[in-house]
């Protein structure tokens, strides 16, 4: 099993719609979580954090955290062809030495 | 701003070759860390050093090497480069300590070996 899993997609929304990610962990007593975009091209890029249970705004992007579940989402509202990348959930893993544990990513394209 | 500088952007090397990929980080951060990306394998850890002189293998170290010799620099060296190393690296630098141990990254270096 996977540390962290997410849909490769592609995950294709029009213009305006929301985006919805998801991400999946294995290990439980994880504590910090990522969400990171990456243009084609280009190297990632922080977008949201979140060490909690439940939900952080940051303008149009809500990261929602689920422990018990061990899942965590990214909503992007309003979907903007801007959006369109690939978006990459990162778990920073109990044993914590300050590595994070990265999934495949799933690409975003927002069609006007 | 964090501001994380691979001075390799782009290379083309041969087979045998000996590579070395440069990475410097201006925000005093303990860690530093060597990424390879690769389309379908996502980002795989290489080498990961938390202080100068330190270093601990990723999940991928065969086939390379790192030094940290000053705290704002960390190489990544490939001895002997081949193929299969062909791919995009990414450095990256982030804080010890506080909540959330944000990774931030470099530009990327887009290397080739023929």
């Amino acid at each position: 099993q996977k540390e962290v899993e997410q849909n490769s997609g592609p995950l294709s929304v029009p213009e305006g719609a929301i985006a919805s990610l998801n991400c999946t962990y294995s290990d439980r007593g994880s504590q910090s979580f990522f969400w990171y975009r990456q243009y084609s091209g280009k190297s990632p890029e922080l977008i949201m954090s979140i060490y909690s249970n439940g939900d952080k705004e940051d303008g149009r992007f809500t990261a929602q955290l689920n422990k018990a579940s061990q899942y965590v989402s990214l909503l992007i509202r309003d979907s903007q062809p801007s959006d369109s990348a690939t978006y990459l959930c990162a778990v920073n893993p109990p044993r914590n030495d300050y590595k994070l544990s990265f999934g495949a990513g799933t690409t975003v394209t927002v069609r006007a | 701003d964090v501001k994380v500088t691979q001075s390799s952007r782009y290379l083309v090397k041969r087979t045998g070759e000996k590579v070395f990929l440069e990475c410097v980080q201006d925000m005093d951060h303990e860690n530093m860390f060597w990424y390879r990306q690769d389309p379908g394998l996502g980002l795989r850890l290489i080498y990961f050093s938390y202080d100068v002189k330190m270093k601990e293998k990723g999940d991928i170290p065969e086939g390379y090497s790192v030094s940290r010799e000053k705290k704002e620099r960390f190489s990544l060296i490939l001895e002997s480069a081949s193929t299969n190393q062909t791919s995009m690296y990414l450095c990256a630098s982030s804080p010890t300590g506080g909540t959330g141990n944000t990774i931030y990254f470099g530009e990327g270096s887009w290397l080739t070996v023929v």
